[in-house]
């Protein structure tokens, strides 16, 4: 099955400054891949994804970006604020749309 | 806008017994997911179903069996509960004739004491 690998696993900025996250996948056949965000004891949201006929999206200060050959993609967060403050999960899917997750990065944004 | 809807929002349950989660995906989405989060895990997908019929199936259980019913409502069925089976349980819901997208709804803690 698909194995997603997720760098770092806890990552502390400073308010303002960027927070960038990586993810590898295993399966070439993979072609959605979804962040989510989650606060503690809460359901992960939404925040971007990106297709596989897709190379880069951006959504205000979030943007992910694509490496199909690589098989990786990663999540950049731009003026980080305090709210930005969770863990964030990649995942992976084919067309059925089953995600696999990564074991999740935990973002501290420091005042 | 309508999200999912999970029901209970938490439980507490002896080991041995057994418990029912329920979930109502998005109006007219047509595919129900079911993760399993532990403390600190990532989320574990569970079973699936497309149009009430079993789509997928993950690391469940045998003692777990979920199904989806008429009206597009989903129990997930849980027996002879083990400490281990202490987590929060997502249901999620997609559309899949649309641009899919997963959404959560906001879980089930269970508790198994």
């Amino acid at each position: 099955g698909e194995n997603v690998e997720q760098h770092p696993s806890t990552l502390s900025v400073q308010e303002g400054d960027s927070a960038v996250i990586k993810c590898t996948y295993s399966d070439s056949a993979s072609n959605y891949f979804p962040w989510y965000k989650q606060e503690l004891g809460k359901r992960p949201q939404l925040i971007i994804d990106i297709r596989s006929n897709v190379g880069e999206k951006k959504d205000q200060r979030i943007a992910v970006t694509l490496n199909k050959t690589a098989k990786h993609f990663s999540l950049h967060i731009t003026e980080t604020q305090p709210e930005d403050s969770a863990v964030y999960f990649c995942a992976a899917s084919k067309g059925d749309y089953k995600l696999s997750f990564g074991a999740g990065t935990t973002v501290t944004v420091r005042a | 806008a309508a999200g999912v809807i999970q029901s209970p929002r938490h439980l507490i349950k002896e080991k041995r017994e057994t418990a029912t989660l329920k979930c109502y995906p998005i109006p007219r989405h047509d595919t129900v997911y079911w993760y399993q989060q532990g403390p600190g895990q990532d989320p574990q997908f569970l079973i699936s179903f497309y149009e009430k019929m079993q789509s997928d199936k993950g690391s469940i259980p045998d003692r777990f069996s979920a199904q989806q019913f008429s009206d597009y409502h989903s129990e997930l069925n849980m027996s002879s509960l083990e400490l281990g089976d202490s987590a929060l349980y997502f249901c999620a819901s997609s559309h899949t004739s649309l641009e899919v997208r997963v959404y959560f709804g906001p879980g089930t803690r269970l508790t198994v004491l």
